[in-house]
């Protein structure tokens, strides 16, 4: 079946340090990736997205890029802010008839000054 | 624009229990999807609904069930709650059949169920 694995956290930065969190997934077909962020006390809101091979997603000064060879979806940043101390959880939607959207486990990352 | 609403934000029950949870979704939209988040865990799909209609489902026991109104709101009700249960539920809403296949859901804030 479907599956996403993220890197384990929690990860610690200084303000102004480059973020990577890993994301590796399976999958049937080609599916849809994604990058929610999940601030503390809140829902999740999407990051950013790629739907084919070689697309970047960008939002927000965050980005990845859908690697189909490697199958990875790598979130970076490349200066990060204590405003984006949250979870960061990667999806897939396999596609296929598959309506549902398949998560990691989340990264906790927290930004200090 | 409302964006996705759930209540209540907080609930505890005792074992054995049977609990209603409710969502509103985003104006315009017409599909629901129920996640089911447990602490340190990522969401996990537990069904959609389109048209009133469950469109899908996941791995999850009958004791969870849901309704969809004439209005889109949605309703997800366990049965016979357990200690496992205890987890941060989640409503996401997209609209119709292009939303469904582009995956553009958009999760409301959840409401924190604790069994005791």
């Amino acid at each position: 079946g479907d599956s996403v694995t993220q890197m384990e956290g929690p990860v610690t930065l200084s303000e102004e340090a480059f973020l990577t969190i890993n994301c590796t997934y399976t999958a049937t077909g080609y599916p849809s990736l994604f990058w929610y962020v999940q601030y503390p006390g809140e829902g999740l809101q999407l990051l950013l997205k790629a739907t084919k091979a070689d697309d970047k997603g960008s939002n927000k000064g965050f980005e990845a890029t859908y690697r189909k060879e490697t199958t990875s979806f790598h979130l970076e940043k490349g200066s990060v802010q204590v405003s984006d101390s949250a979870v960061y959880f990667c999806a897939l939607g396999s596609g296929a008839g598959s309506y549902q959207l398949t998560f990691g486990k989340g990264t906790k990352l927290s930004v200090i000054p | 624009d409302a964006g996705v609403t759930q209540s209540p934000t907080h609930l505890i029950k005792t074992r054995g229990q049977q609990v209603t949870l409710r969502c509103s979704p985003k104006s315009g939209h017409d599909t629901v999807s129920w996640y089911q988040q447990a602490l340190g865990q990522g969401p996990q799909f537990i069904f959609q609904y389109y048209e009133e209609e469950e469109r899908q489902r996941g791995n999850f026991p009958d004791r969870f069930s849901g309704h969809q109104f004439p209005n889109y709101s949605s309703e997800l009700n366990v049965n016979a709650l357990l200690l496992g249960d205890s987890a941060l539920y989640l409503c996401a809403s997209s609209l119709g059949l292009q939303g469904a296949l582009t995956y553009e859901q958009y999760f409301g804030p959840g409401t924190r169920l604790t069994v005791t």
